[in-house]
């Protein structure tokens, strides 16, 4: 089972300023087609997870372009340019290159 | 974007069984692969099973491997998990999500109580 592991846990943030979560991978996410599964997904409370970023880098129809995704192998980032209220809540990577995992989640709160 | 309903949730001891099911609106539901995802109180996400566009294929989390079976009705459009010999851990808000290398849509969720 692929493992994923996200830093920090929590991420007091000021707004209108950078974030930035780290994701990575027990193994490489490099499919056998070529590509590499690699989502973040973001949770507000009392909601369910939306889709942000998908295929590493590719933003997922209506986010915002504050929202960036990077990576390679077994290594992602993900960067909020410049965190907004409604960026709060938790933030997790998945992989789906080889059924799937999440990491452990990275809660985003305003300081 | 196609909405996606949850039910079949509830409370049950542990050893019994439950099934869930899914609805997608869209007529295209049957091009999708689907997933459920669950989520303890207070806890992250977990991946637990997902199945392919016509049934075919199907996969599972080590955690629930003979225990839990996902299939699906596409002239329904509906997925199902069937979940025997349910443990406490079973507990938590378990999602439907469309995708297959990302989970592009979710359902609202419904809630899993396995408690004696």
């Amino acid at each position: 089972e692929i493992v994923m592991t996200q830093a920090p846990l929590s991420s007091p943030v000021t707004l209108g300023q950078p974030a930035s979560i780290s994701c990575r991978s027990s193994e490489s996410l490099v499919h056998s087609d070529g590509n590499t599964y690699l989502s973040w997904l973001h949770q507000r409370p009392g909601q369910p997870p939306r889709l942000l970023i998908y295929l590493v880098s590719t933003r997922f129809s209506g986010v915002p372009d504050r929202f960036s995704g990077s990576g390679a192998g077994t290594d992602f980032t993900l960067r909020i340019s410049r965190v907004e209220a409604e960026d709060v809540g938790v933030y997790y990577c998945m992989q789906a290159t080889q059924l799937g995992t999440f990491g452990q989640g990275t809660k985003v709160e305003i300081k | 974007e196609m909405q996606l309903v949850e039910s079949g949730g509830g409370l049950v001891q542990p050893g019994r069984s439950l099934r869930l099911s899914c609805i997608g609106s869209e007529l295209t539901f049957r091009n999708y692969w689907m997933h459920w995802v669950r989520q303890a109180p207070g806890k992250g996400l977990v991946w637990v099973s997902r199945i392919n566009s016509d049934g075919s294929l199907t996969s599972y989390a080590d955690s629930v491997k003979g225990r839990f079976t996902i299939s699906r009705d596409n002239a329904k459009s509906t997925v199902y998990l069937q979940m025997n010999s349910l443990r406490v851990e079973d507990t938590g808000l378990y999602y439907c999500a469309r995708g297959g290398g990302s989970l592009e849509s979710w359902g609202q969720g419904t809630l899993v109580t396995v408690s004696s």
